[in-house]
């Protein structure tokens, strides 16, 4: 079975500093990662994704994410937060249902809060 | 109107009510998601109807009752719940299985539909 791990519950993190988010995922094939944003009494807003090919992927407002298949690993990064960035994250790892649907493990979140 | 609704945003209600949460998505996708957030617990995917038909229940209790009438409406069901039932129910939405796009697993999810069950 799937799963995926953030090791960072919370981060803090100056306006104007770099950001990076912790992703560790289990998968017996290839998978299929994402990065979502909730923003508070919001849903998940997609950020970026890797199905294949350039391990490093650009997603929206600025993030990016590295696939590292010997470490297991799909960090996010962005090298300039800005206050808006404050919300939680989740990392997901997908897997085929069989013939049909898709089906998405999440993380735990990592919530990430900006100082003036 | 575009992207994934699930009606209502808030709802409160106690353990003997009977009520339904909406999602309607249009995106012209042909899969349909029931996600479960809790404060302390990771999502917890609960029901997945691809084409209309359920493909996936994850040991769901019963009080929980999804419907897909068709491919762009989807339906919970309430009936009898816990307070530990409170949560945010979100749905999604994704690409048909047979989409040779890399869309096909990319999910889009609504607002989410806050639960009090008192």
């Amino acid at each position: 079975a799937q799963s995926v791990t953030q090791p960072d519950i919370h981060i803090t993190v100056s306006e104007g500093a770099s950001l990076e988010l912790r992703c560790n995922y289990s998968y017996g094939a290839t998978p299929y990662l994402f990065w979502y944003v909730q923003s508070p009494g919001q849903g998940l807003q997609l950020l970026l994704k890797y199905f294949s090919g350039d391990t490093l992927v650009q997603g929206i407002k600025g993030f990016e994410a590295e696939f590292k298949r010997s470490q297991s690993s799909f960090n996010l990064r962005k090298p300039s937060v800005h206050w808006s960035d404050a919300a939680e994250y989740f990392c997901a790892v997908g897997a085929r249902l069989g013939a049909a649907g898709n089906k998405l493990t999440f993380g735990g979140g990592t919530r990430v809060l900006v100082k003036p | 109107e575009t992207g994934v609704t699930q009606t209502p945003r808030h709802l409160v209600m106690g353990m003997t009510n009977k009520k339904s949460l909406k999602c309607e998505q249009h995106l012209g996708h042909n899969a349909m998601y029931w996600y479960k957030q809790s404060a302390k617990k990771p999502l917890e995917l609960m029901f997945v109807y691809s084409l209309e038909e359920r493909v996936e229940n994850n040991s769901v209790p019963s009080r929980f009752s999804p419907e897909c009438p068709n491919s762009s409406h989807l339906f919970l069901h309430l009936h009898t719940l816990q307070p530990e039932d409170s949560a945010l129910y979100l749905c999604a939405s994704s690409q048909d299985h047979t989409s040779r796009s890399s869309g096909a697993n990319v999910l889009t999810f609504g607002a989410g539909s806050r639960l009090t069950v008192l």
